[in-house]
């Protein structure tokens, strides 16, 4: 059983295109994050939602948008993509927004041709 | 949250104890250290966490120095599988918005 599960796992697709990576978690968590691992393996909070509200944006471009249709999903979608939007994405969750340790799924590489 | 240091790099024997160093002098009185380890091509796994006691799981150790400036993660019997960038974070444990702020951690290669 996947705590945490991206779909998909790898996405090809060519600039200017619009795509979706879907995050589930079934650990019946209440936060949710999307974290950015870039090449030189860098990782970077880009959203938080707790209880599907939007708590952390961190000065992500608006071509990213996430939406948290309930607590058990977090969904990021990416407008017009761009070279530079080639990187791992990743989906964690905790319980509450506080100290509680993140759970991470297993990443979607993407890359932008 | 306060920054943290690590060696970029580090190799271990197999069977033999890991001990990987963080520094943290300007950690606050109310900020936990964490550790992390991420294995190649997955996502960052929790490995454990503490405040001023020393910590134990299943399998590791947290030694927190008395003055909390720095820290060591002991892997006491390193495996092939233990393998990956290990991550020590700083983080305000009450009133935070959860995020945490990764640095560039410490490869750690063990090798047979």
């Amino acid at each position: 059983d996947t705590a945490v599960s991206q779909t998909p796992k790898y996405l090809v697709t060519q600039m200017g295109n619009d795509k979706s990576i879907k995050c589930e978690q079934n650990l019946g968590h209440d936060t949710m994050y999307w974290y950015k691992q870039d090449s030189k393996k860098f990782l970077k909070i880009m959203f938080s939602y707790n209880n599907k509200e939007l708590i952390i944006n961190e000065t992500v471009p608006n071509r990213f948008s996430p939406k948290s249709p309930d607590k058990a999903h977090l969904n990021l979608h990416i407008n017009s993509l761009e070279l530079g939007d080639s990187a791992v994405y990743f989906c964690a969750s905790s319980k509450g927004a506080g100290s509680a340790p993140l759970h991470f799924g297993n990443g979607t590489r993407l890359t932008v041709t | 949250d306060a920054k943290t240091t690590q060696p970029p790099s580090m190799d271990c024997a197999e069977g033999r104890a890991a001990n990987l160093p963080c520094n943290h002098s300007t950690i606050s009185g109310n900020e936990y250290v964490y550790w992390y380890r991420q294995i190649h091509s997955q996502g960052p796994q929790y490995i454990i966490h503490g405040l001023k006691n020393n910590e134990t799981n299943e399998m590791d150790s947290l030694i927190i120095t008395e003055d909390r400036k720095s820290s060591t993660l002991i892997l006491p019997h390193a495996t092939l599988r233990d393998t990956a960038v290990y991550y020590c974070i700083v983080r305000v444990a009450a009133g935070n918005t959860g995020k945490l702020i990764f640095g560039q951690g410490t490869t750690l290669q063990v090798k047979p």
